[in-house]
């Protein structure tokens, strides 16, 4: 049984545009949640987290939104650039329980020039 | 960059042979991971580590087994290869502590396995 869910597997959105990726999980417990960035050949990188005090959190041009009460969050990348091609992971975890991330399905994105 | 580095980075192995891949380590972080990614999967946790020859099995671990006998090195092992264990590996870190990423990991570049 999946934990966390991601949606679309993939997107295609063209340059100056707007990516959005969605994730829904289930256990409750979950309390940071972030989003990772993974290029060919390259092993995931942190790209922006979120814990479920706050509704939303921008950094840069990625903002994610979190609904506590619907058990999802979603990545939002605003004037999206051909350099933001790559897969996106979301992920959950219970902090107190030594970081052990549950990954999403992973979103792989290509911005059109 | 996190100072992760996987050995080999490429493989490829017949059914039934043993595989061993290696994650070292230059951050002294104390905790390590195994995951395995697989297309619609994500990243799946294998193993993972808290400390020297402290490991515990993730979601995935049949046909797995690790050892952790130094801070820096987190030894993943296929006993048996099987088809369905081709896969990437990645290997990760994480220190615990303060700060706004406190569950931040740091990963490796990936061990592509292929069993024939």
């Amino acid at each position: 049984q999946q934990q966390v869910k991601q949606s679309p597997q993939s997107l295609i959105v063209q340059k100056g545009g707007i990516s959005i990726i969605n994730c829904a999980y289930e256990n409750t417990a979950f309390d940071y949640f972030p989003w990772y960035q993974q290029f060919p050949g390259k092993g995931p990188a942190l790209l922006i987290a979120i814990r479920p005090d706050v509704s939303e959190k921008k950094e840069g041009r990625f903002t994610i939104s979190f609904n506590k009460s619907a058990k999802q969050f979603s990545l939002h990348i605003m004037d999206s650039q051909p350099g933001d091609s790559a897969t996106y992971f979301c992920a959950a975890s219970i902090e107190a329980a030594g970081n052990k991330l549950t990954f999403g399905g992973g979103t792989r994105v290509l911005v059109k020039p | 960059d996190a100072g992760i580095t996987q050995s080999p980075r490429h493989k490829v192995t017949e059914t039934g042979t043993p595989v061993t891949l290696r994650c070292h380590q230059t951050e002294n972080h104390r905790y390590m991971y195994w995951y395995r990614q697989d297309p619609g999967h994500g990243l799946r946790l294998i193993h993972y580590s808290y400390g020297v020859k402290d490991t515990d099995k993730g979601e995935v671990s049949d046909g797995y087994s690790v050892s952790r006998s130094k801070t820096e090195d987190f030894l993943l092992t296929l006993e048996s290869a099987t088809s369905s264990q081709t896969s990437v590996y990645f290997c990760a870190i994480s220190e615990p502590g303060q700060g706004a990423n406190t569950g931040e990991l740091f990963f490796g570049e990936g061990s592509r396995l292929t069993v024939l």
